[in-house]
């Protein structure tokens, strides 16, 4: 079974820096496509970011030169380093790990954690 | 790229509820589908536009065509009451949510 347990969130102000972490089990960071997905007070799901079994990342715009995921092997942990935050990074913030077909390149995001709330306010 | 989905819709118990979310050719991507109650985690319902995962009830059911998918629930139940959101990728596309629809069974 699959556990995703998400750490870190907290109130801070804007400007300010935040690292979130995920303790993964039931899976290995390395060989599995993780993902953060992020949602507002009252508003819907909003991808940010993504870490490849190869390591390469991709984020998405709205956070592009700020988040940085990444992920400590021998922990088995994955990471969101966040800085510069604004209000509208306000969210709970879901550690995902994503299914990959390698023959047909489908993929979902299949096991979620429980999230972990950022605030950022003065 | 943007997906469109209603905000929100109603549904009878034990009638059929259809959600439906655009995007241009979306029926040449990948869409997948979630479910999140209340104080919950999403939930996978539907992966690649028409399959089900194992523990999803035979009631849920996807179709892609066009610019539009759709998830379809046959006999809805009470406990289908939930946000609903599409999900779409391909290799020219990163992985954007729709913007979720609230399903009221009543």
């Amino acid at each position: 079974e699959v556990q995703l347990v998400e750490s870190g969130g907290n109130l801070i102000h804007p400007g300010e820096s935040l690292r979130l972490s995920c303790a993964v089990s039931g899976v290995t960071v390395r060989n599995t496509y993780m993902s953060w997905v992020r949602q507002a007070p009252g508003k819907g799901l909003e991808w940010i970011s993504i870490i490849y079994s190869g390591g390469s990342t991709y984020d998405a715009e709205s956070v592009k030169g700020r988040f940085t995921i990444s992920r400590d092997n021998s922990k088995n942990t994955l990471y969101l380093q966040m800085n510069s935050l604004r209000a509208e990074d306000t969210a709970v913030y879901y550690c995902v790990s994503m299914h990959y077909d390698v023959l047909s390149g489908y993929r979902y995001f299949e096991d979620w954690g429980q999230g972990t709330l950022v605030t950022v306010s003065s | 790229y943007e997906l469109s989905q209603p905000p929100s819709m109603s549904v009878s118990p034990g009638q059929t509820a259809s959600i439906t979310c655009t995007g241009e050719n979306l029926g040449k991507k990948d869409t997948c589908w979630y479910q999140q109650k209340p104080g919950q985690s999403p939930v996978l319902v539907i992966y690649q536009n028409t399959r089900r995962p194992s523990k999803i009830p035979e009631r849920f059911s996807g179709s892609s065509f066009g610019n539009t998918a759709t998830l379809t629930i046959s006999g809805t139940q009470t406990m289908d009451e939930a946000d609903y959101y599409c999900q779409a990728w391909d290799s020219t596309t990163p992985y954007v949510f729709g913007g979720g629809t609230t399903v009221t069974v009543l």
